[in-house]
């Protein structure tokens, strides 16, 4: 089957710096994609990755790495503002998006 | 600024009642989709269209159906409403390239009694 995996929940610092993982295991790989969703509200794009590396874009960078199944979303000086939950989604072999449960991130001042 | 359009924004109805969700968008995207949330969990996808006259289920074994007579407007109707489908509905569109991202709209959240 196909899966994506995230933590549940992170804690971090507001100015602090957070990585949130994300693996995946699909059929095929077609690029993948982080949102960020504040509670009540709809997900926004935040970054797309479908070569190995490194994408910055701000204080959000996001990571590939597609021999080993994995992506990161790197949020440096973390502000309040930044509380939410991050989906990855992973688009298939169909080009079918597969979304992770996402990761809850909590700043705390 | 995308411009995409759910109503209504919150809903609570009785068993058994039919309801419709409608979605619109201006941006003249060819790809739209209703996906399913429940807190903490992942988005399911319940149907999809990739244009006017196209309509696919998804992976989520659902009762309710769609239509796409008009490229902008994309609704949900639910037959016989049932607590089970206690939700939240995200109606969602992109261009027609693959790697295009998702512009959601404000979403439905149905209450079911």
């Amino acid at each position: 089957g196909q899966n994506i995996d995230q933590p549940t929940e992170m804690t971090a610092t507001e100015g602090a710096i957070v990585q949130i993982n994300c693996t995946y295991q699909t059929s095929g790989f077609n690029g993948l994609f982080w949102y960020q969703q504040h509670a009540g509200e709809a997900p926004t794009f935040l970054s797309y990755n479908v070569l190995d590396g490194l994408e910055e874009k701000g204080r959000f960078s996001s990571f590939l790495s597609r021999s080993k199944g994995y992506s990161y979303l790197l949020l440096k000086e973390l502000q309040m503002k930044d509380s939410a939950s991050y989906l990855c989604a992973v688009k298939d072999s169909n080009y079918q998006l597969i979304w992770g449960a996402g990761t809850k991130l909590i700043i705390k001042p | 600024e995308a411009d995409i359009y759910q109503t209504p924004r919150y809903l609570v109805i009785g068993t058994g009642k039919k309801i419709t969700l409608e979605c619109s968008q201006t941006m003249g995207h060819d790809k739209m989709y209703w996906y399913q949330q429940d807190p903490g969990m992942e988005l399911h996808l319940i149907h999809y269209s990739y244009g006017v006259n196209s309509t696919e289920k998804g992976d989520l074994s659902s009762e309710s159906t769609v239509s796409r007579i008009r490229t902008e407007h994309f609704p949900l109707t639910l037959e016989s409403a049932r607590p089970s489908h206690t939700s939240q509905y995200l109606c969602a569109s992109s261009e027609g390239r693959d790697t295009g991202e998702l512009f959601f709209g404000e979403g439905s959240r149905l209450t079911v009694l």
